[in-house]
């Protein structure tokens, strides 16, 4: 069990760019989901995949957001057209769905920051 | 609605005392409850759970009791360390959703 990893770590952007984050969830989890967090804040649900579905994105998606789970296995994240509004840390987490007591798996984050 | 409200920090102890932190929700349904840690550059880890009512969850001297009656899900730790500063996250589970409290930043100092 090598944990949920995330990359990169840290993305600098200038506003307007299109940029992407990768999630490697532990390999036998199911479920992934992609939360952001800003300063103070704790995570907010963005969306969720059980294996390749997307099963829910939340209503702070907005339609420059894309998240895609191709294989059942890792996951992008793509932000187009950026704006400084989107600067935060990106959390990836997984979970193996045998109930719904699971708890989530999260990895370091990829903070973004828009200039 | 949804959701979860805990204590506002930051909170700063001296080493060795008593800590609680609260955290109440709301749901519909009966939640899961979480208490997540996240240390400075990390993620954030599960320190604790509990699935049902008058569960208690402990994890490295931590502990909370799901109390159903009073909707809360406190966490509290006999004896603080320097190593536990962090920040601290509840969070409830209703289906596949994970809500969480915005985070209470404890500072232990010896």
């Amino acid at each position: 069990d090598t944990g949920v990893s995330q990359d990169p770590r840290h993305k600098i952007t200038k506003r307007g760019q299109n940029v992407t984050f990768r999630c490697d969830p532990i390999s036998e989890h199911n479920r992934l989901y992609w939360y952001r967090q800003t300063l103070g804040q704790g995570p907010e649900f963005l969306t969720y995949f059980q294996n390749e579905a997307q099963l829910e994105k939340s209503r702070l998606l907005s339609d420059r957001f894309s998240a895609e789970r191709p294989k059942g296995s890792f996951s992008t994240l793509e932000i187009q057209r950026t704006e400084q509004g989107d600067s935060a840390m990106y959390l990836c987490a997984s979970s193996l769905e045998r109930n719904n007591n699971s708890p989530l798996h999260f990895g370091n984050g990829t903070r973004l920051t828009v200039t | 609605g949804n959701s979860v409200t805990q204590m506002e920090g930051p909170v700063t102890l001296s080493e060795e005392a008593f800590l609680t932190i609260n955290c109440t929700y709301t749901a519909t349904g009966y939640p899961s409850l979480f208490w997540y840690v996240q240390y400075p550059g990390e993620g954030l880890q599960l320190l604790l759970k509990a699935t049902k009512a008058d569960d208690k969850g402990s994890n490295k001297g931590f502990e909370a009791t799901y109390r159903k009656e009073t909707t809360s899900f406190h966490l509290e730790k006999g004896s603080v360390q320097v190593s536990d500063s962090a920040v601290y996250f509840c969070a409830r589970n209703t289906g596949n959703q994970f809500y969480f409290g915005t985070g209470t930043s404890l500072t232990v100092i010896p």
